[in-house]
């Protein structure tokens, strides 16, 4: 099993232009997540994926859309970037929405925005 | 409002001796506790759990953590220091109300010297 995959590793976008990062699991897990990693601040939840076809949003929505067509991908799209966007992004999944559920988490995406 | 607080940015410590990573939580109820450990360049890695029971939780590669729910504590604990040990290490919470998201700590950066 790969596990989290996240696509692609690293992005430079110049501000205003748009770009989607996928998110695949092969562990037939419901929940998916994204989040953004800055220094300094942990990891804040953007949005957050309960089954296919569900989406909801997180600490800090704002400027981002998800979409969850199937239930191994969980899409997340910048419509038009923004420097304030350069982050490190995690995707992670969990079997269920239990609290003592673990989540996994994949290896990250780099995105600059300048 | 859900809070995580890792009130050190790095531990310093010496190969072989006690490592402690200090973590605090305000959350309503009973919360559930995680930590994770983030090599250079990848994801979150799962650690450990508290969800109920013994305070002493035991979890991956000897690291243990104890729940003190007077001090709102989860402290995470190594009896001996590894080089290999020298990573970022997050406290997470989620609370029994609201627990599809997760709260994380800003992260503690471990470094262990030889």
């Amino acid at each position: 099993n790969a596990g989290v995959t996240q696509t692609p590793k690293f992005r430079v976008l110049k501000t205003g232009q748009s770009m989607t990062l996928l998110c695949a699991q092969d562990m037939n897990h419901e929940y998916m997540y994204w989040y953004r990693q800055d220094p300094g601040m942990g990891l804040r939840l953007i949005h957050y994926s309960v089954g296919e076809g569900t989406t909801a949003k997180g600490e800090v929505p704002d400027g981002y859309n998800v979409s969850r067509l199937k239930k191994q991908n969980f899409l997340l799209g910048l419509e038009s970037a923004a420097p304030s966007q350069t982050s490190v992004y995690f995707c992670a999944s969990s079997y269920s929405g239990g609290p003592q559920e673990t989540q996994y988490f994949g290896p990250g995406t780099r995105l600059l925005v300048l | 409002a859900q809070s995580v607080a890792q009130p050190e940015d790095q531990v310093n410590v010496a190969e072989g001796n006690p490592l402690t990573v200090k973590c605090t939580y305000s959350v309503s109820g009973n919360p559930y506790l995680f930590w994770y450990v983030q090599y250079p360049n990848r994801g979150l890695q799962f650690l450990l759990k508290y969800i109920t029971g013994d305070n002493l939780v035991k979890g991956s590669y000897g690291f243990e953590a104890e729940f003190n729910k007077s001090q709102t504590s989860f402290h995470l604990k190594k009896p001996s220091a590894l080089v290999s040990d020298s990573a970022l290490y997050f406290c997470a919470v989620r609370d029994r109300q609201n627990f599809n998201k997760f709260y994380f700590g800003s992260g503690t950066k471990l470094n262990v010297k030889p």
